[in-house]
């Protein structure tokens, strides 16, 4: 069965630091593994998305995360957190191989402080 | 373009009662997705929709929870006789495709209806 372990439920930063939201996950194929963001009474937005090809994933806003398959792991980063950063993060693996059926970690708050 | 919409966006609901929540999904995207998010359980897949396919309804948690979708768009998700442990946000989603990771697979979610069950 697929996974997704989100390593911290909160994360704080200063603005202008860089951003690390740590994701392992578990897959019984080579899956597709996601980060969705969240912002307060929002919808859920997609951030960027690994589907076998090019290891390091770049995503909207300055993010990106790299996937290696070694760790099962599928780290988010960003070089320098803005305050608009503050918000949910979601760590999604597909459900299967052929089915859209997407599995969510836990999630990780990020806050930025000025 | 105009993205997946869900009505209402809050329902406030006594227990026992029938809800139905309803989805429009993007036009032309053939899989529609139900999620549910709460603070005890987090995100989690209820059913989904591909075409003309049977749908997938592993995610379901009990029988009280049905859902349906007419003519291949808009859906219903509909849950009888509520329990306050159904209170949650109802997330919907749809994508062109299904599966493979391509980029059709996408899935653009909705803002949710918030329900909740006195």
């Amino acid at each position: 069965a697929q996974s997704v372990t989100q390593l911290d439920s909160h994360v704080s930063v200063s603005e202008g630091t860089p951003v690390l939201l740590r994701c392992n996950y578990s897959s019984s194929y080579s899956p597709s593994l996601f980060w969705y963001v969240q912002h307060p009474n929002k919808g859920l937005q997609l951030l960027l998305k690994y589907t076998s090809a090019a290891t390091l994933v770049k995503g909207i806003n300055g993010f990106e995360a790299e996937f290696k398959k070694s760790e099962t792991s599928f780290h988010l980063t960003k070089p320098s957190a803005h305050m608009s950063d503050a918000a949910e993060y979601f760590c999604v693996v597909s459900g299967s191989s052929n089915t859209g059926k997407l599995i969510f970690g836990q999630g990780t708050t990020l806050q930025v402080k000025p | 373009g105009a993205g997946v919409s869900q009505s209402p966006s809050n329902k406030v609901t006594e227990k026992g009662k029938d809800v139905e929540l309803r989805c429009d999904p993007i036009s032309g995207h053939t899989a529609l997705y139900w999620y549910r998010q709460s603070l005890g359980q987090g995100l989690e897949f209820l059913i989904y929709f591909q075409g003309n396919s049977a749908p997938d309804k592993s995610g379901l948690p009990s029988d009280r929870f049905s859902a349906e979708r007419t003519g291949g768009s808009v859906s219903t998700l509909t849950i009888q006789r509520t329990q306050q442990e159904d209170s949650a946000v109802y997330l919907c989603a749809s994508s062109f495709g299904m599966g493979g990771g391509a980029e059709t697979d996408t899935q653009y979610f909705g803002p949710g209806t918030r329900l909740t069950v006195l």
